[in-house]
C-alpha cells in the first residue's frame, strides 16, 4: 500500500531535549512538508521540501530543523531553541507538476508532548 | 499575505439534516486553488472537495458541496443529509497557483461540527 508513515504516534521527552519526528513516503513524490497543528488553531507550515537537498522555511520555522537526504524521507527535529513544542505534528506530500495542481496528502500525525 | 477565517468555532446538525460552514478569506491573488479538509477524531486529514478560483461553476463530491463567491472572497461548504460519520473539525484552506514549485496551504481555524442522532 502506497502512503505516508509517521514514527511514533505519540512521543514524550523532557524539557531541553531534542527530538527528531520521523516522515517517510511511498508514493514517490517530489515535495513534502511539516505542519504543526495546536488546540483551537488550523495547521501552520514549519518546512517544506521541493526536492532533494533542499528545502524552505514556511511560518513557523523556528527552534525546528529539517533534512531532506532521501526522496522518500523528511525528518524534522524539534529542538532546544523551540519555547512551546508540544503539539500534534502532520506531514504531508505531494507530487509536483508545474502546469498543474498538486493535491497534498496527509500522514497520521505524531502527537509531541514536552514534560 | 494570505488569511482564512471560520468564524463558527462549533456547529451540530441532527443527522439526515443539512448544514453550511463558512469560510471567508483574503488575498490579493487571481489564482488560487479553496478547499475543505475534514479531520475525524482519528486526526487523519482527508481533502473533502477542492474549487479552482477561475471555475465559475461550484464543486460538488457526493452529499458536499461548496457556494463559492469570489467576489465576496466567500467560500462556504453544505453538507446534505448529514451522517453520524460527518462529525469532525473541518478545516477551510487556500493555496495560491505558482508555476514551477510547490506551494503552501493556508488554513482556518477550524470548525467542529458534531452530527447528532
Amino acid at each position: 500500500d502506497g502512503g505516508i508513515t509517521q514514527s511514533p504516534k505519540y512521543l514524550f521527552r523532557k524539557e531541553g531535549q531534542n527530538v527528531t519526528l520521523s516522515c517517510e513516503q511511498n508514493l514517490n513524490h517530489d515535495a513534502m512538508y511539516w505542519y504543526r497543528q495546536d488546540p483551537g488553531q488550523g495547521l501552520r507550515l514549519i518546512y517544506y521540501s521541493q526536492i532533494v537537498n533542499d528545502f524552505q522555511k514556511g511560518d513557523i520555522a523556528e527552534g525546528y530543523s529539517v533534512s531532506r537526504e532521501k526522496k522518500e524521507s523528511f525528518p524534522l527535529t524539534v529542538t532546544s531553541a523551540q519555547k512551546n513544542p508540544t503539539a500534534f505534528y502532520l506531514c504531508a506530500s505531494s507530487p509536483w507538476s508545474p502546469t498543474s495542481y498538486n493535491e497534498q496528502f496527509f500522514g497520521p500525525g505524531t502527537r509531541l508532548t514536552v514534560l | 499575505a494570505q488569511t482564512v477565517t471560520q468564524s463558527q468555532p462549533e456547529m451540530s446538525v441532527q443527522e439526515a439534516e443539512t448544514v453550511t460552514l463558512s469560510c471567508t478569506y483574503d488575498t490579493s491573488e487571481s489564482n488560487y486553488y479553496l478547499f475543505w479538509y475534514k479531520q475525524p477524531p482519528s486526526r487523519q486529514m482527508i481533502l473533502v472537495i477542492r474549487q479552482e478560483a477561475y471555475k465559475q461553476q461550484n464543486a460538488t463530491e457526493n452529499r458536499f458541496s461548496v457556494n463559492f463567491q469570489k467576489a465576496a472572497k466567500s467560500f462556504s461548504l453544505k453538507i446534505s443529509d448529514s451522517q453520524l460519520g460527518d462529525t469532525a473539525m473541518y478545516f477551510c484552506a487556500f493555496m495560491k497557483e505558482q508555476q514551477g514549485g510547490s506551494e503552501k496551504l493556508v488554513f482556518g481555524k477550524g470548525t467542529k461540527l458534531t452530527v447528532n442522532p
